[in-house]
């Protein structure tokens, strides 16, 4: 069956440093991959999304990769703020089945001032 | 431009009552897909709708239900409720384009006791 990990279910960091949370799948090769934020009591909203064609995609402070040969994408944060505080998810595109998105369980990233 | 909007955003049922969640999408977009989201679970695709047709569903029990209307907005029933289904229930809208990103709604917040 389709599965997606992202590492760890919470990642500390610094005020400045680099977040790095990376995504893993089995069992599929998805055309893209989208990167969304959730904050508590929220629905998640769109961040970025990576073809598999692409390498990587940047968007002011964030940059993806996707290594279709790996079957990994990882989702950078430079210079993380505490604002940055929130769940991250990954979701694969599965038009071939019967699901239309997969999303992995997310990882909650907490930025320390 | 209006957000995905969900009514009620909180319910308490009883087991064995049924709900209705609602579902307005951002204007223009004509796929509708809903979402459950639990701790254990994460993020679990229920069904999309695209036009008045479902055209993906998820591995949920007949119980589930959904419908969308010529404006596109949405409605999901739950019939006989269980306590395993308090959850978040997520409505998402898109264009319904291949690679189009989902603008998820809050979320109604159901508690089954």
């Amino acid at each position: 069956s389709q599965k997606i990990e992202q590492n760890s279910e919470a990642l500390n960091i610094q005020e400045g440093k680099t977040a790095t949370l990376t995504c893993n799948y089995t069992n599929y090769s998805p055309a893209y991959l989208q990167w969304y934020r959730q904050d508590p009591g929220r629905g998640p909203v769109f961040l970025l999304l990576i073809r598999e064609n692409e390498k990587e995609k940047r968007k002011e402070r964030l940059k993806v990769t996707f290594d279709t040969t790996l079957k990994q994408s990882l989702f950078h944060i430079t210079a993380s703020q505490p604002a940055d505080s929130a769940t991250y998810l990954c979701a694969l595109d599965i038009t071939s089945g019967t699901y239309k998105y997969i999303f992995g369980t997310g990882t909650r990233l907490k930025v320390l001032a | 431009k209006a957000g995905v909007t969900q009514t009620p955003r909180y319910l308490i049922k009883t087991r064995g009552q049924q709900v209705t969640l609602s579902c307005s999408p951002i204007s223009g977009h004509r796929s509708v897909s809903w979402y459950q989201q639990t701790p254990g679970q994460g993020l679990q695709f229920l069904f999309e709708y695209f036009s008045e047709t479902q055209r993906n569903k998820g591995n949920f029990p007949g119980r589930f239900s959904g419908r969308q209307f010529s404006n596109s907005r949405s409605e999901m029933n739950v019939s006989t409720l269980e306590l395993g289904d308090s959850a978040l229930y997520l409505c998402a809208s898109s264009l319904g384009t291949e690679n189009s990103p989902l603008h998820f709604g809050n979320g109604t917040r159901l508690t089954v006791t």
